[in-house]
């Protein structure tokens, strides 16, 4: 059983739809993470949480926005999804202390905006 | 800027060696990271390397030079499970990770 859920797996959506992604972790971890990958390429760091109420962005953080209201919870919502928004989504969660620390991630959710 | 630097695709033969190298340039240095990814999946964590030297855990081993900026990852007695991307990041000052692109190993019978 995975102890870091996102839902939906796969998600194909129209122009200008709010979508929100679901991510949910079992194992107590403050850190969580929102990357996007295209194929074959690196990950980006979109959005990360040290702990509830607290939410930054990354370094892609495009049109999207997250909240931290519960320690295992990191939803990530697109207020106008737009074709560009097409990707896979992956959640991850750390624990540890000063930042280091194994991430565990989710199995991706895969968005195809049309 | 910050840079992870690792080859792009790596092919190899079922029982042989493999070693991907992966160098950096970072805004400091707190450890690197290499994980595996098969297609379609997510990463999965592989080792972690904060101090030069080489760790090694089971058939797989990971090499750090902070001095070079350069870490490989070597595989041994490679399986046909072992086709995957190899993702190496590094931990900057700010604690934040910067991803390389990843290397696919394609193993051949």
């Amino acid at each position: 059983e995975a102890d870091i859920c996102q839902t939906p797996r796969y998600l194909v959506i129209g122009t200008g739809k709010k979508i929100t992604l679901e991510c949910s972790q079992t194992m107590g971890h403050d850190k969580m993470y929102w990357y996007q990958q295209d194929p074959g390429m690196e990950l980006h760091l979109i959005h990360y949480s040290y702990g509830v109420n607290s939410t930054e962005k990354g370094d892609l953080s495009s049109e999207s926005t997250v909240s931290r209201i519960r320690t295992e919870h990191f939803p990530l919502t697109l207020e106008s999804a737009r074709p560009s928004h097409t990707s896979q989504y992956l959640c991850a969660s750390s624990s540890g202390k000063e930042d280091t620390g194994e991430l565990f991630f989710g199995e991706g959710s895969r968005l195809t905006v049309l | 800027g910050q840079n992870i630097d690792q080859p792009t695709e790596m092919t190899a033969t079922e029982g042989a060696i493999v070693q991907i190298n992966c160098t950096y340039q970072t805004s400091g240095f707190n450890g690197l990271f290499w994980y595996q990814q098969h297609a379609g999946e997510a990463p999965t964590f592989l080792s972690y390397n904060v101090l030069d030297g080489l760790e090694e855990k089971g058939r797989f081993s990971s090499f750090l030079s902070r001095s070079k900026g350069y870490s490989y990852l070597l595989l041994k007695e490679l399986q046909m499970k072992d086709s995957a991307s190899y993702l190496c990041a590094v931990l900057d000052s700010n604690y934040q990770l910067i991803w390389g692109a990843g290397t696919k190993l394609i193993i051949k019978p």
